[in-house]
């Protein structure tokens, strides 16, 4: 059981907008930074999003980044095939002292 | 270019001990703690802990104290992930990665080790 909760699965046709969903708590989303990754199988994961709504040097502004309390999202537009992968959250726990990801999401592009 | 380099593939028995290493280049070692995330065949990611490099002082996720230690050689930048006494649970892929700009983002991955613990 992940501290943050994601949909297992998410899926929009391309070229449609998809949105994936991270729900924490105070003492995680609601106080720390929300980062999101990317990962395809067989590799490692990526940083796709960090500071709740900041995009690392390379990664195209078709990714967004929000948060509103004790949750976050992931939005991508204009979906292509190529972004068909897993998709976590992850903040800092101030309670736990830890790291938390979410369980992951996994983006079918039909 | 920054890196983080981790050591190959390992398949080990249960009651092994098993060291797998994480090399830093391009970067200023000791400036950032080394995080271990661990993902089991087909699931998610799992926070293991943290070491900082200049001291190997770690901490450790909710619920993995005990079962394996972290620490540092900076000679060589490299982190370390290892286990006295390897159980079939604990075959999974391990990375390793840098924390960015908050102690909840990490901004630089290891290409992942996988360990297979079976008899």
């Amino acid at each position: 059981q992940s501290v943050l909760t994601q949909p297992p699965s998410v899926s929009a046709a391309p070229g449609q907008e998809v949105t994936i969903s991270c729900s924490g708590s105070d003492s995680n989303i609601g106080t720390n930074y929300v980062s999101w990754y990317q990962q395809f199988p067989g590799t490692a994961p990526k940083l796709l999003i960090y500071d709740n709504n900041q995009r690392p040097s390379g990664i195209p502004d078709r990714f967004s980044g929000s948060k509103s309390g004790p949750s976050a999202t992931l939005g991508i537009t204009g979906l292509q095939t190529g972004d068909e992968a897993d998709y976590y959250c992850a903040t800092w726990d101030s309670i736990l002292s830890s790291v938390v990801f979410g369980g992951g999401s996994r983006l079918t592009v039909l | 270019e920054e890196q983080l380099m981790q050591s190959g593939a390992e398949v080990k028995k249960p009651g092994e001990s098993l060291r797998i290493s994480c090399q830093a280049s391009g970067y200023t070692f000791k400036s950032f703690w080394i995080y271990w995330v661990r993902q089991r065949p087909g699931k998610g990611l799992e926070w293991l802990g943290r070491v900082d490099p200049s001291t190997s002082y770690s901490t450790y996720g909710p619920s993995f104290q005990g079962h394996f230690s972290m620490s540092t050689d900076m000679s060589i930048s490299t982190a370390y992930l290892q286990w006295s006494s390897l159980e079939a649970s604990d075959t999974a892929i391990y990375y390793c990665a840098r924390p960015g700009t908050s102690d909840g983002c990490l901004d630089l991955w290891g290409q992942g080790t996988q360990v297979i613990v079976s008899s």
